[in-house]
């Protein structure tokens, strides 16, 4: 089974404008942490933000926010005011405490922000 | 400073060359990663080392050979590839097991083997 999902290949949002971005997850394990990634075209995978399993508040870091929802086991990462930068990859990825080092990505979203 | 680096960017190679992809952190992170990426796909995992040791090896074949020098290096040594091999090479690091927090990439080697 599929330890991310990620069900839109590809999305497109009018600048200034937000967006989310969905990621459901599949684990047994009471200890994750889940991950939202960035990689423009550049080729650089870039660390946007951190929910811990046993986190009770949403993670946020700027712009970006992670709509957890533990019953529903979605990890939904919404974008505010987007800007052009903004397009690029984005791969969704969790961590379980049993298997430790080993990282899950989504087979990830591509986001094109029209000016 | 979160920072891992890749050296070189860019490697052009032919089938019987020997080349090495070298990675680089000083973040004190105990894990670190090997990536291979296809275009529009995400990261597969090659290997894995925890506190300089090999821990996961994903069935890579032998023409690709990790060495962790150090806590704080990470090569790949590459020999006789194919041209299938030809992609995006990625490392990581972060904190090791027991600590669930995020992994740290590199700007990646963009690999073509001719």
């Amino acid at each position: 089974a599929q330890k991310i999902t990620q069900t839109q290949p590809g999305m497109f949002v009018q600048e200034k404008e937000a967006v989310t971005l969905d990621c459901t997850y599949d684990t047994s394990d009471p200890s994750y942490g889940l991950f939202w990634y960035k990689q423009p075209s550049s080729g650089e995978m870039i660390f946007l933000i951190y929910q811990g399993s046993y986190d009770q508040q949403n993670a946020t870091e700027g712009r970006y926010s992670l709509n957890f929802q533990k019953a529903r086991k979605s990890a939904n990462l919404v974008i505010s005011a987007s800007q052009l930068g903004d397009s690029a990859m984005y791969f969704c990825a969790m961590r379980e405490g049993r298997t430790g080092n080993q990282f899950y990505f989504g087979t990830g979203t591509s986001l094109t922000v029209i000016p | 400073d979160t920072e891992v680096t890749q050296t070189p960017k860019h490697l052009v190679m032919g089938m019987t060359n020997k080349k090495s992809l070298k990675c680089e952190q000083h973040m004190g992170h105990r894990a670190m990663y090997w990536y291979k990426q296809k275009a529009k796909k995400p990261p597969e995992l090659m290997f894995v080392y925890s506190y300089e040791k090999l821990s996961i090896n994903e069935s890579v074949p032998s023409r690709f050979s990790p060495e962790c020098p150090n806590s704080s290096l990470l090569n790949l040594h590459l020999h006789a590839l194919q041209p299938e091999d030809s992609a995006l090479y990625l490392c990581a690091s972060s904190q090791a097991i027991g600590v669930l927090t995020e992994a740290f990439f590199g700007q990646g080697t963009r690999l073509t083997v001719v």
